[in-house]
């Protein structure tokens, strides 16, 4: 089992829809949870950062997490053509140099 | 906004030469990471660097790769004697902070072509 698994897509939307990105992980002692955006040929560029279970609303985005199912979301709310990117889940445990385990990437495409 | 720069943008080498990649992080910044993505696969973890030591290393960081923090500014991936598998972006991160509490923030990457 991977240790953390996201839906590769493409996912395609029409502008304005609610989008849902979700990530699963196996890994229990992940405590810290980041959604980061990459658009092609650039970097990951930091969204949403999470400790723990919870919700974190930031404009247009939500992060959700929930430990207990080891499921993280990130809502994408009045998606926007400029949101067209890969979205990468990323999670890390406390110590050690806590590196940053990626999923897959989901593409997002969102047309007008 | 501070952001991590990475030079250059695009690096093409022949196989068995040394390749230094080149990163300059966030300026008030302890923690230091390589990460690598090879095409159509994962971002993966290299190596952490903190306080002039590797914190962390994963199993692809063998002995033909190192990391030094020359001066007070940049922060490099060396590459001893490159393979063709060692074609792929790499990306330099860095945060802040001195506990696990402050997201890691990236630079957009060199891409890493071995001929």
């Amino acid at each position: 089992q991977k240790e953390v698994e996201q839906d590769p897509g493409p996912l395609s939307v029409p502008e304005g829809a609610i989008v849902s990105l979700n990530c699963t992980y196996s890994n229990s002692a992940f405590q810290y949870f980041m959604w980061y955006r990459q658009y092609s040929r650039k970097g990951p560029e930091l969204l949403m950062y999470t400790y723990s279970s919870g919700n974190k609303e930031d404009g247009r985005f939500t992060a959700q997490v929930d430990k207990s199912s080891k499921y993280i979301s990130l809502f994408i709310r009045d998606s926007q053509p400029s949101d067209s990117a890969t979205y990468l889940c990323a999670m890390s445990r406390t110590g050690g140099g806590n590196k940053l385990t990626f999923g897959t990437g989901t593409q997002l495409k969102v047309e007008l | 906004e501070p952001e991590v720069t990475q030079t250059p943008s695009h690096q093409v080498t022949q196989m068995g030469q040394e390749v230094i990649l080149r990163c300059v992080p966030i300026s008030n910044h302890l923690y230091f990471y390589w990460y690598r993505q090879i095409l159509g696969q994962k971002v993966e973890f290299l190596v952490s660097f903190y306080n002039n030591e590797i914190s962390e290393k994963s199993e692809i960081f063998d002995d033909q790769f190192s990391v030094e923090r020359p001066d007070g500014s940049n922060f490099t991936l060396k590459i001893r004697s490159t393979k063709l598998e060692d074609s792929a972006m790499y990306f330099c991160a860095s945060r802040g902070g001195t506990g696990a509490n402050q997201p890691q923030h990236f630079g957009d990457g060199t891409r890493l072509s071995i001929l």
